[in-house]
């Protein structure tokens, strides 16, 4: 059964460097999101991408963060200087059109 | 106020007993998902409401929605420690690209 998979599983930081978490979504999959949920806390939509561009994003993705579908199959986002609140649990999900969307495994990041 | 409320927030059931938990909205809703998630790992869809009165059954997992009430329900029947974890609901609302906005989520823990 086709899956979304996320790389690193884990990925230890210094604060104010750049880091890049990868997603491959499902092959026929339109729509991707990134999510994070900061431990202990609730799972949070951070912005969801289609046809090759942002669709919608919240607050928490400020200038600090951008997403790229570098090729036709990652799903990338990245970070460009990290803070330690950037410390959470991150997410990658992808759709097709009005089903429902499928998580990935996600990525843990620690800022230390 | 929080858009979305869940309760309760943490159940502790013995094992064969039944169970409900509740997710209410603030704003209207389109549709609304039922995740479940395991500690430190991703979320694994169970099921998708997109009509009022609506109802879907898998396996011992039934989940109501009630959009004059703004209110979806999930219950299961006979919990099993396996039905252990977090269950969150996640609406959809109008104009959105389905991004989904998760309550803080029912902690369930079965005692066998």
């Amino acid at each position: 059964e086709p899956e979304v998979t996320q790389t690193p599983s884990h990925q230890v930081t210094q604060m104010g460097q750049e880091v890049i978490l990868r997603c491959v979504p499902i092959s026929n999959h339109l729509y991707f999101y990134w999510y994070r949920q900061i431990l202990g806390q609730k799972v949070e939509f951070l912005v969801s991408f289609y046809n090759n561009e942002i669709s919608e994003k919240s607050e928490i993705f400020d200038d600090q963060f951008s997403v790229e579908r570098p090729d036709g199959s990652n799903f990338t986002l990245k970070i460009r200087s990290t803070k330690l609140e950037d410390s959470a649990m991150y997410f990658c999900a992808s759709k097709r059109q009005g089903n429902e969307q499928f998580f990935g495994p996600g990525t843990r990041l620690t800022v230390l | 106020s929080q858009e979305l409320e869940q309760s309760p927030q943490s159940l502790i059931v013995q094992e064969g007993k039944n169970l409900t938990i509740n997710c209410t909205s603030s704003k209207t809703l389109y549709g609304l998902y039922w995740y479940k998630q395991k500690y430190g790992e991703g979320l694994i869809f169970l099921m998708m409401l997109q009509k009022g009165g609506e109802e879907k059954s898998h396996e011992k997992i039934t989940a109501k929605l009630d959009e004059k009430k703004q209110q979806s329900s999930l219950h299961i029947t006979a919990s099993q420690p396996s039905h252990a974890g977090i269950y969150l609901c996640g609406p959809t609302y109008g104009g959105s690209q389905g991004n989904l906005i998760f309550g803080k989520g029912t902690k369930l823990s079965v005692k066998p």
